[in-house]
């Protein structure tokens, strides 16, 4: 069974600028999470989408924002991007969501660069 | 929102030592996850913890869910180079999941 794939793996773009990184889960799993990775911050949280529907989201600005389609594929978006968002973006996918039977596998993620 | 207290941040150790590293909290989580990332990759689920009290091996992996979960630990026994890496502690409950800042691992052969 294939793992979580995430496109691109690398990307660089400049301030003020807008990104789309993508998230393919493992077949079968409908929940798509979304975490930024930074060494001051760590792993937080960014959103959660299930059946084509964001459940729950964390602490992030609106300039963060994401979509899942009818395959589970889920997009996350950026604009107007900032120095601070350069990170690694890591999507999870797990059967429904969080809790017991429901373990969260990870991509190898999107390391995302702005100039 | 608060991450989890990881400790420690770093350690390095010789091979064949084992390995304790352990995560708290402030707030109870239903969950309790350990994963492992290696540079370049994302984190790949070693251990997941469901109920309080429980004690969980894989492999030469061991970890228990804290009785007042508000922490857990995570043990590795006869550690081998291949051990290096990252290791995260996960907490989570209903619709919040908080990560601990990770111990990183060294292992000299």
């Amino acid at each position: 069974k294939a793992g979580v794939t995430q496109t691109p793996r690398y990307l660089i773009k400049t301030r003020g600028q807008q990104v789309t990184l993508s998230c393919s889960p493992i077949s079968g799993h409908r929940s798509v999470s979304w975490y930024q990775q930074t060494p001051g911050q760590g792993l937080q949280f960014l959103f959660e989408y299930f059946s084509e529907t964001q459940r729950n989201k964390g602490n992030f600005p609106g300039r963060f924002s994401g979509r899942q389609f009818s395959n589970s594929r889920s997009e996350m978006n950026v604009s107007t991007l900032e120095l601070g968002d350069s990170a690694l973006y890591l999507c999870a996918s797990s059967l429904a969501g969080w809790g017991a039977g429901n373990e969260q596998f990870f991509g190898p993620g999107t390391r995302l660069t702005v100039l | 929102g608060q991450q989890l207290n990881q400790s420690p941040q770093s350690m390095f150790i010789q091979e064949g030592e084992d390995v304790s590293m352990n995560c708290t909290s402030s707030s109870i989580f239903n969950t309790w996850l350990w994963y492992k990332q290696d540079p370049g990759e994302g984190p790949v689920l070693l251990i997941a913890l469901y109920k309080a009290g429980e004690l969980t091996s894989n492999g030469r992996l061991t970890a228990q869910f804290g009785i007042t979960r508000k922490d857990s630990f995570l043990n590795i026994s006869a550690s081998i180079p291949s051990d290096v890496g990252i290791y995260f502690c996960a907490g989570q409950r209903n619709n919040d999941m908080r990560f601990g800042a990770g111990t990183r691992l060294t292992v000299k052969p």
